[in-house]
């Protein structure tokens, strides 16, 4: 899987959209992104996943570049829930054992 | 569906004490896997399986063992706890699309302490 680079942290207002970008300028044609979040100490949470068009559901949107080596999660009215780490990953989409590696992720503060 | 389950959820070893971390899942995914967690760090791959009978290791695997004779339970052993151990684990399944891991469910976590 290719390596993934994120900002460390960020701020956000509450009610203020959210963009949490990630590089992953190594990226090869067939690695899909991922994104997670991990809430205080729980298990990290599935977001969303895309390839090359970007992705929208009832929780998130992904924009994704035209030339694949970054993409950004944005979170379109945070609140004080979305408070969280958030990784982004990339994964192969096809054949063999899948090692799914975790970075340390953009720990993401929303601000009353 | 419970979805993931881990058990226990705190415990404290002494070292060289030996257990077992309980994963289940009810969801008939093929793909499991365990992660730890140390403070303020991203999650490191210790194992993980692509199907009853079938494991591999990940980042850091020593110390630990797996063994997958379900679909359903993937058990993490130590088989001599070190303080080096003490972490947050998690366990985690997903379906296999075209052999591709998809989303991951994560199991709430064990919080393990070696003293």
């Amino acid at each position: 899987d290719a390596k993934t680079t994120q900002p460390p942290s960020m701020d956000c207002a509450e009610g203020r959209a959210a963009n949490l970008p990630c590089n992953h300028s190594t990226i090869s044609g067939n690695e899909y992104v991922y994104w997670y979040r991990q809430i205080h100490s729980q298990g990290p949470q599935y977001i969303i996943h895309g390839l090359k068009n970007n992705e929208t559901n009832e929780m998130a949107s992904l924009i994704i570049t035209e030339d694949r080596k970054s993409s950004t999660l944005i979170l379109p009215h945070a609140t004080l829930r979305d408070t969280a780490v958030y990784y982004c990953i990339v994964r192969a989409a096809s054949g063999g054992y899948q090692k799914v590696t975790f970075g340390t992720g953009t720990k993401l503060q929303v601000i009353p | 569906n419970a979805g993931v389950t881990q058990t226990p959820k705190f415990q404290v070893l002494k070292t060289g004490q030996s257990m077992t971390l309980q994963c289940a899942q009810d969801m008939n995914h093929e793909y499991m896997s365990w992660y730890r967690q140390d403070p303020g760090m991203g999650l490191r791959l210790i194992h993980y399986s692509v199907g009853a009978g079938i494991t591999d290791q990940g980042e850091v695997p020593n110390g630990y063992n797996v063994s997958r004779s379900t679909t359903e339970d993937f058990p993490l052993r130590l088989l001599s706890a070190a303080p080096s151990q003490t972490s947050v684990y998690f366990c985690a399944s997903s379906y296999l699309y075209l052999g591709r891991v998809h989303e991951q469910y994560f199991g709430p976590g064990t919080r393990l302490t070696v003293t």
